[in-house]
């Protein structure tokens, strides 16, 4: 299977607190993508790293790749209470216009 | 700019029945993909469309069926509804790398 499948299912931490949130997956992948969903509502995108890439920053976000490894993860630094969502990692497969292949979400719970 | 807007937002149906909801992309943007989001899973591709063809699809059965217009906005039509149905239906639109969700429209199949 293609799907990505993000580690731990569920994530509660305080503010201030760093939370990291690991993706794993199967097959060879040309980028993988991050996304942050409210409450069931639409997803976000958060950021995107290739395959040639090993790490990216944008924010508070750290999103790191090794592909040897097959896994990806993203760290959350100094949370707020407003970053309680569920988190998504996405494969992207092929370039230009392509579907994404979703894993099963963190649900990250940040409490003042 | 608007980004991109779906109606309706909530939806309840019977088994049976027909569903049709609409997708309207970012401006600028061409390609139109449709992903559906049971509860407590992550989103799953139905298909794609651009310049009015269905270019990519997932394994969904043909009671999920689309459309898109000269002007990028697209439909998704779901016959024969199930109750395994029930999910948000997500449209996402893109003109590169990038997917711009819609806030998604939930169906709900009694």
């Amino acid at each position: 299977s293609q799907q990505g499948e993000e580690d731990p299912q569920a994530l509660s931490i305080q503010e201030g607190e760093n939370a990291t949130m690991n993706c794993s997956y199967k097959t060879s992948i040309n980028n993988l993508q991050w996304y942050r969903q409210n409450s069931g509502r639409g997803l976000v995108h958060l950021i995107l790293i290739r395959s040639n890439e090993r790490e990216k920053h944008s924010g508070r976000l750290r999103v790191t790749l090794d592909t040897s490894k097959k896994s990806s993860s993203l760290l959350i630094t100094a949370s707020r209470a407003a970053d309680t969502a569920s988190y998504f990692c996405a494969i992207g497969r092929d370039t230009g216009f392509q579907k994404l292949v979703f894993g099963t979400g963190t649900r990250l719970l940040v409490s003042p | 700019d608007a980004g991109v807007t779906q109606s309706p937002t909530h939806l309840i149906k019977t088994r049976g029945q027909q569903v049709t909801l609409r997708c309207s992309p970012k401006s600028g943007h061409d390609t139109v993909s449709w992903y559906q989001q049971a509860l407590g899973q992550g989103p799953q591709f139905i298909f794609q469309y651009y310049e009015e063809e269905e270019r990519q699809r997932g394994n969904f059965p043909d009671r999920f069926s689309g459309h898109q217009f000269p002007n990028y906005s697209s439909e998704l039509n779901v016959n024969a509804l199930l109750l395994g149905d029930s999910a948000l239906y997500l449209c996402a639109s893109s003109g590169g790398q990038y997917q711009y969700f819609g806030p998604g429209t939930r169906l709900l199949v009694l």
